[in-house]
C-alpha cells in the first residue's frame, strides 16, 4: 500500500517568494496533519485536517502560512512570502481516526530552504 | 500538560551492543498513547510502536523491546545486539485522550542520536 506522498522532497527558493507543499494522505485515513521541524524547536504540529476541514491552526506560526484540503486525497501548505527563517523539514502525517491511539504515519517530509 | 522528556541527546554504541533509549512522560489524562518513531539519515519518520496507558505489557520484537512502566512514566526502548542500520535519532512521543487535559495531539520528545560503530 502507498504510504503518505509528499511532493517536492527538495525546494530551494528566496526569500519573498510563494512556496507550496502537497500531500497525498493515505488512502481510507480521516485525519490529516501538517509538522515542521527545525533543530531548535523540533517536531512542532502546525494544523490537523479531519474529512477536509481544518480542525486546529493553532501552530500555523503566522499568516504568511495558510493550509488547504480541497478533498480527501489531496492538502497544501503554503507560505506567501517566504523568509529564511522558514527553513526547515515539512511533514504531512495521516491517521484513520484521531479519537483513541490511532497511529500518525508520516510522508517522507519536504526539505525547504529559503535563501 | 502533556511533556515528552528523552534526556539522552546522543548515544553512541559499537556494534553488537545492547542499548536502551529512555523516556519519560507526563500528562494528566487517564487514558493516553505512547509511541516510538525512527528518523534514519534519509529524513523520513518511521512507525515503531503504539502502546495504551492500560496495557503494561511490555512487548519485544525482534531485536526491539519496549519497557512500559506506569509508575516511573517511561516507556523505554532497548536494542539488542545493535547494528549500523540502527543508526538514526529515535522519537518518543505521547498522546493523551484529552479527558483530564483536553489535548489530544501528539507531543514529541526531543529525540535520542544512536550511533551504531561498526
Amino acid at each position: 500500500d502507498a504510504g503518505v506522498i509528499q511532493s517536492p522532497r527538495h525546494e530551494v527558493t528566496e526569500m519573498g517568494q510563494e512556496v507550496t507543499l502537497r500531500c497525498k494522505p493515505i488512502s481510507g485515513h480521516d485525519y490529516l496533519f501538517w509538522y515542521r521541524q527545525t533543530m531548535m524547536r523540533g517536531l512542532e504540529l502546525l494544523i490537523y485536517f479531519n474529512n477536509n476541514v481544518p480542525i486546529d491552526d493553532s501552530g500555523m506560526p503566522e499568516d504568511r502560512f495558510s493550509a488547504k484540503m480541497p478533498n480527501a486525497s489531496f492538502s497544501t501548505l503554503k507560505i506567501q512570502p517566504s523568509e529564511p527563517r522558514d527553513s526547515a523539514v515539512y511533514f504531512c502525517a495521516s491517521s484513520p481516526h484521531m479519537a483513541g491511539g490511532d497511529t500518525q504515519y508520516f510522508g517522507p517530509g519536504t526539505r525547504l530552504t529559503v535563501l | 500538560a502533556q511533556k515528552v522528556t528523552q534526556a539522552q541527546t546522543e548515544i553512541s554504541v559499537v556494534e553488537k551492543e545492547d542499548v536502551t533509549l529512555d523516556c519519560v512522560y507526563e500528562t494528566r489524562d487517564t487514558t493516553y498513547y505512547l509511541f516510538w518513531y525512527k528518523q534514519p539519515p534519509s529524513g523520513e519518520l518511521v512507525f515503531l510502536i503504539r502502546r495504551n496507558s492500560f496495557d503494561e505489557q511490555n512487548e519485544i520484537s525482534g531485536r526491539y523491546s519496549w519497557n512500559f512502566q506506569k509508575s516511573t512514566s517511561s516507556f523505554n526502548f532497548t536494542i539488542t545486539a545493535s547494528q549500523v542500520v540502527d543508526s538514526a535519532v529515535y522519537f518518543c512521543a505521547l498522546k493523551g485522550s484529552g479527558d483530564q487535559t483536553g489535548a489530544n495531539n501528539l507531543f514529541f520528545g526531543t529525540g535520542t542520536r544512536l550511533t551504531v560503530i561498526p
